[in-house]
């Protein structure tokens, strides 16, 4: 069955450091998203993408973030400068249309540390 | 966003089936229900959704009342690795097809 890969699964990094985080999607999807999880929280929405570009992006999704598909296959998300709350599980997510009749297929994150 | 009520918990024995209800009292005419579960530590999983008639597939089933008011997610067989939190989500008011995630029901299933 087809997956969405996240790399790394975990990374641990310096208050005030640019991480980012990537994501392989399933190939024939057309959208994309961006989750996180703050431990013992809810599975919060941070930005969807389509046709390169932002569709819609969430309170949290502030200037300190930002995605990308640098070429065919990979999402990545970006952290400018990272802060002690930053620190949760980032869930990517494809489907291959962005209505209502599809689920979404997530991967299986990871969990970003800042120390 | 319409909202979803979910019990916080709930258990079930190994081989039981599991009956885990939602009530979705403001959803709109055109608004689907979608399940997703989250296995600790997991992304969530995709289960099932549906608009107004009963939906079965190979991991559930899914019971929408003529009203649409409610519904419950069937899984008819749990195993002790269908424990997770499972949560139901209504489409988002004003457009937007992407789900948001409530705290769900944590369902555990024991031996």
């Amino acid at each position: 069955e087809p997956e969405v890969t996240q790399t790394p699964s975990h990374q641990v990094t310096q208050m005030g450091q640019e991480v980012i985080l990537r994501c392989v999607p399933i190939s024939n999807h057309l959208y994309f998203y961006w989750y996180r999880q703050i431990l013992g929280q809810k599975v919060e929405f941070l930005v969807s993408f389509y046709n390169n570009e932002i569709s819609e992006k969430s309170e949290i999704f502030d200037d300190q973030f930002s995605v990308e598909r640098p070429d065919g296959s990979n999402f990545t998300l970006k952290i400018r400068s990272t802060k002690l709350e930053d620190s949760a599980m980032y869930f990517c997510a494809s489907t291959p249309e962005g209505g209502r009749g599809y689920g979404y297929t997530f991967g299986s994150g990871t969990r970003l540390t800042v120390v | 966003d319409a909202k979803t009520t979910q019990p916080p918990s709930m258990d079930c024995a190994e081989g039981r089936a599991a009956n885990l209800p939602c009530n979705h009292s403001t959803i709109s005419g055109n608004e689907y229900v979608y399940w997703y579960r989250q296995i600790h530590s997991q992304g969530p999983q995709y289960i099932i959704h549906g608009l107004k008639n009963n939906e079965t597939n190979e991991m559930a089933s899914l019971i929408i009342t003529e009203d649409r008011k409610s519904s419950t997610l069937i899984l008819p067989h749990a195993t002790l690795r269908d424990t997770a939190v499972y949560y139901c989500i209504v489409r988002a008011a004003g457009g937007s097809y992407i789900p948001t995630f409530g705290r769900g029901t944590s369902l555990i299933v024991h031996p």
